[in-house]
């Protein structure tokens, strides 16, 4: 079956630039989505096809995606982006998650 | 503004039923732009999809292998919701359910998500 690998976590200071990985066999070939978790809370879309903005999500999340690795990208991070990201793809009429990384905001 | 939410008993003995509803306000469940999808997410098996529900001039529904053999999803277009049960549970279904909505007629993301209910599988 196909997998997702995302780094369990990742750090970043406010203001920086922090960037999630998330890894599968010719992800490129697929349209990657990523949703953010804040504890308790049900995961919200913040990135879908690879790139694309919905509205409500701010401007300092970017993605992007080739070969293997598809990249969520949060510049000037803000205390407030610290939670759980998930990278989501499909394969064969399936649903595939990443393992989802916590994102620590110090 | 579309809004779901989840219902049904946080609480179910192993080897019985789960079964959960879906109430859909904002959009419609026999929507031709959308499907309607179930997820569950737990330690450990992380965020799992389950199935899902849609229209496209008759009723399709497709299942994740892993619970095929004891899934249903079912929609209800006179009350606006979908359901799902869940048979001959164990432990290893206590999770938090959630539904989704997936947008358009080939859309690959979820944009709408219910808040979840958790659903703890003991005797």
């Amino acid at each position: 079956s196909y997998e997702l690998t995302q780094p369990p976590s990742v750090s970043v200071s406010p203001g920086q630039t922090a960037n999630i990985a998330c890894s599968g066999n010719k992800l490129g070939n697929r349209y990657v989505c990523w949703y953010q978790q804040r504890p308790g809370q049900s995961p919200v879309l913040v990135i879908y096809q690879d790139k694309l903005r919905p509205s409500g999500t701010p401007e300092r999340f970017s993605g992007s995606s080739s070969g293997n690795t598809a990249t969520l990208t949060i510049s000037g991070t803000q205390p407030m982006d610290e939670a759980d990201y998930f990278c989501q793809a499909w394969d064969r009429n399936t649903v595939v998650f990443g393992g989802g990384t916590k994102l620590t905001v110090l | 503004q579309l809004q779901l939410r989840e219902s049904g008993p946080g609480l179910v003995k192993p080897s019985q039923t789960l079964s959960l509803t879906c109430a859909i306000s904002g959009d419609d469940v026999s929507s031709n732009n959308a499907a309607w999808n179930w997820f569950r997410q737990s330690p450990s098996r992380g965020l799992e999809w389950l199935g899902r529900t849609y229209y496209r001039s008759q009723w399709t529904t497709e299942y994740a292998v892993s619970v095929r053999s004891r899934i249903f999803i079912t929609p209800n277009t006179s009350r606006n919701h979908f359901s799902l049960q869940l048979s001959s549970v164990t432990p290893e279904d206590t999770a938090v359910y959630y539904c989704a909505r997936q947008p358009g007629t080939s859309g690959t993301w979820f944009d709408s998500w219910g808040q979840g209910t958790l659903v703890t599988v003991s005797s």
